[in-house]
């Protein structure tokens, strides 16, 4: 069965870069989560989207953006990449409405900022 | 606040010890409780939910909702369980559902 789909797999920035994660859901999820997991950490929540609207915001910081496209693939953008950013960054997908909701995540993006 | 709260960050066992990994939580009403395991370099796999009440792999919890609590218990622990292990906790509260995830545990099983 497909999974959560996460691109890139590493990914290596400077420092004031710019940087773009994508993810793609299990099909007819239609709801995406991001998570932040840095060194040693338990993931910490960014965003999520639901049918392509923000449906929840959390530790994200202004120099991030993040949007859910028509095919319910989602995009982390983050521009003026501090050192503090390295991180794995995964993403999560789930189906609302059908009883607990069990996020699959997928496997990550590592971000390693120079 | 919804809080998860995992009071060991590593538990060292050997194999065939019996394992409990702690998890407490805090929240206002009627939580979901998950376990969900991250095996080295590997991404967080759900390992188990309270609604379900299933054994996965051997491990159980049960939700004890006057302690607040969803401890994780194995009784013969096997080397291929070392993994981080996260609780989490999901409801209307955290969230559009949202998982609040624990700071995890470290399991390592010694030959």
């Amino acid at each position: 069965a497909a999974g959560v789909i996460q691109s890139p797999r590493h990914l290596i920035k400077e420092k004031r870069e710019t940087a773009t994660l994508k993810c793609y859901p299990i099909p007819r999820h239609d709801t995406v989560y991001w998570y932040q997991q840095g060194p040693g950490q338990d993931p910490q929540f960014l965003i999520s989207f639901y049918e392509k609207m923000q449906s929840d915001k959390g530790s994200i910081p202004d120099r991030f953006s993040a949007q859910q496209f028509s095919d319910y693939h989602s995009e982390l953008n983050m521009s003026s990449l501090e050192l503090g950013d390295s991180a794995l960054y995964f993403c999560a997908s789930s189906l609302q409405g059908t009883g607990a909701n069990v996020l699959t995540f997928g496997a990550g993006s590592r971000l390693t900022v120079l | 606040a919804q809080r998860v709260t995992q009071p060991e960050k590593l538990l060292s066992v050997f194999k065939g010890a019996p394992v409990e990994l702690k998890c407490n939580y805090s929240y206002s009403g009627s939580p979901e409780l998950f376990w969900y395991v991250q095996y080295s370099r590997q991404r967080l796999q759900l390992l188990l939910r309270h609604i379900s009440r299933e054994s996965i792999k051997g491990f159980t919890a049960d939700l004890n909702k006057g302690e607040t609590s969803f401890h994780l218990k194995k009784p013969f622990a096997q080397e291929e369980d070392s993994a981080m292990y996260y609780c989490a906790l999901s409801g209307m509260n955290t969230g559009f559902q949202k998982l609040v995830f624990g700071t995890g545990t470290r399991l390592l099983v010694s030959p």
